[in-house]
């Protein structure tokens, strides 16, 4: 399957701070997804992107599509302490249409006050 | 803010026992799936379902079953729990990108079951 690499695995930053992460794949997709999942809940989507390239953001959060379609970024400027949690990238099986996703390892961010 | 719903939340239980984990989701996706995560891992695809009697296994092998009567239920079940299978279980759903809907890709996730066996 899809091989997808989350960098970095961790931050600490305080508040305030501005924060970017990471996603690259050993193989070009189609769409890139950004999840934000709080402590004991399940993965919410914040972002999605359809187009290399493409730049989408959803209040402080902005996501790039990579123009090689193998990597994307999110970047989370003034960071707050509610950002806290952990942030995947996904991405579908480009073989299949039926909507199964890779994720990512995650990115656990902590933000100090 | 998505309909999908799992019930419990929270469950503790001796090994041995027989659970069925509950998801249902309102939206009228044609898709499901279920993910096995450990705290602050990666999550993992156990199980999916194109739609009414299809049911397919994820990349993780799992000793646990799924079924799919109707479309918005998606339970998962495990005969006899183990401690192995202490983990956050979540059930996620997608919609099958007709005009009108989001786009298939777009997985909406419940808010998970945290499973402990003794």
């Amino acid at each position: 399957g899809q091989q997808l690499n989350q960098s970095p695995q961790s931050m600490f930053i305080q508040e305030g701070e501005d924060v970017s992460m990471n996603c690259t794949s050993s193989s070009i997709f189609n769409t890139w997804l950004w999840y934000k999942q709080d402590p004991g809940e399940g993965p919410v989507l914040l972002i999605a992107l359809y187009k290399a390239g493409e730049l989408t953001s959803n209040g402080r959060l902005t996501a790039q599509f990579g123009i090689t379609r193998k990597d994307s970024f999110l970047n989370i400027s003034a960071s707050i302490p509610s950002d806290v949690g952990i942030y995947f990238c996904a991405g579908p099986d480009r073989g299949s249409t039926l909507g199964r996703l890779y994720f990512g390892r995650g990115t656990q961010l902590t933000v100090w006050p | 803010e998505a309909d999908i719903y799992q019930t419990p939340r929270y469950l503790v239980i001796g090994t041995g026992k027989k659970i069925t984990l509950e998801c249902s989701q309102t939206m009228g996706h044609d898709k499901m799936y279920w993910y096995q995560q450990d705290p602050g891992m990666e999550l993992h695809l156990i199980h999916y379902s194109y739609g009414v009697n299809s049911t397919e296994k994820g990349d993780l092998s799992s000793e646990s079953t799924v079924s799919r009567i109707r479309t918005e239920h998606f339970p998962l079940t495990l005969e006899s729990a183990r401690p192995s299978h202490t983990s956050q279980y979540l059930c996620a759903s997608s919609a099958t990108g007709l005009a009108g809907s989001p786009p298939p890709n777009e997985q909406f996730f419940g808010p998970g079951t945290r499973l402990t066996v003794l």
